[in-house]
């Protein structure tokens, strides 16, 4: 089965910062892969995902992710990060037939004023 | 966009008690629907995967008979603790998957926090 490994923790950065979330995958076949984002309280929500096409995919709130299949890595970028970007967020890869989804173990992300 | 709502959204019962938990697809049809558990600051792990019309499939070490899944119609599963103690208090989240448009995406429920006294 595939898993799901995410780098950091816990990120803390200022506002305008920028961010990158490291994400790797372990599986031999063809996946697809997203990025959710959990705000304290709310249920988690898709920011992007990647089946095909074009490794570098943007997602809502300024959000992107480039799919590096050699390197197994799908990192979630933004190049200047807002207070209101604090949440969890978790990195997700499905098989290509789109059974069930893995997580990775969630990045917290705290943005300071 | 698609919605996934569950209910309750947060249950306290005594130790022994059995809690159900509803998980409804509200405007589309979810062939299937996932389970998962996720401990304080920790990440989703899936409990099992409901295919409408079918028996539920199980993730390695989730025993079956305490974590009862029914997905009798295409908008609803529900979980079932069975006869819950302290441990099993954690946030249970459904996810559920458009069967018509199948784009691979996972629309979430809200989440419900089950307390265990």
């Amino acid at each position: 089965a595939q898993s799901v490994s995410q780098h950091n923790h816990h990120v803390i950065l200022s506002e305008a910062a920028s961010l990158e979330l490291g994400c790797n995958y372990s599986y031999g076949g063809t996946v697809n892969l997203f990025w959710y984002v959990q705000y304290p309280g709310q249920h988690l929500q898709l920011l992007l995902k990647y089946f095909s096409g074009d490794p570098l995919v943007k997602g809502i709130k300024g959000f992107e992710a480039e799919f590096i299949k050699s390197k197994f890595s799908f990192n979630l970028r933004k190049p200047s990060v807002q207070w209101s970007d604090t949440a969890e967020y978790f990195c997700a890869v499905t098989s290509y037939n789109n059974n069930d989804m893995r997580f990775g173990a969630g990045t917290r992300l705290t943005v300071k004023p | 966009g698609a919605v996934v709502s569950q209910h309750p959204s947060w249950v306290i019962c005594k130790s022994g008690t059995s809690v159900k938990i509803e998980c409804r697809s509200l405007d589309f049809q979810a062939t299937t629907m996932f389970w998962y558990r996720q401990f304080p600051k920790q990440s989703l792990m899936l409990m099992a995967t409901s295919n409408e019309g079918s028996k539920a499939t199980y993730e390695q070490g989730v025993e079956k008979d305490k974590f009862l899944i029914n997905h009798a119609s295409l908008t609803l599963s529900t979980l079932t603790v069975t006869s819950a103690h302290p441990e099993d208090s954690s946030f249970y989240i459904c996810s559920a998957r458009n069967g018509e448009t199948n784009t691979g995406e996972l629309f979430f429920g809200e989440g419900s926090r089950l307390t265990v006294l």
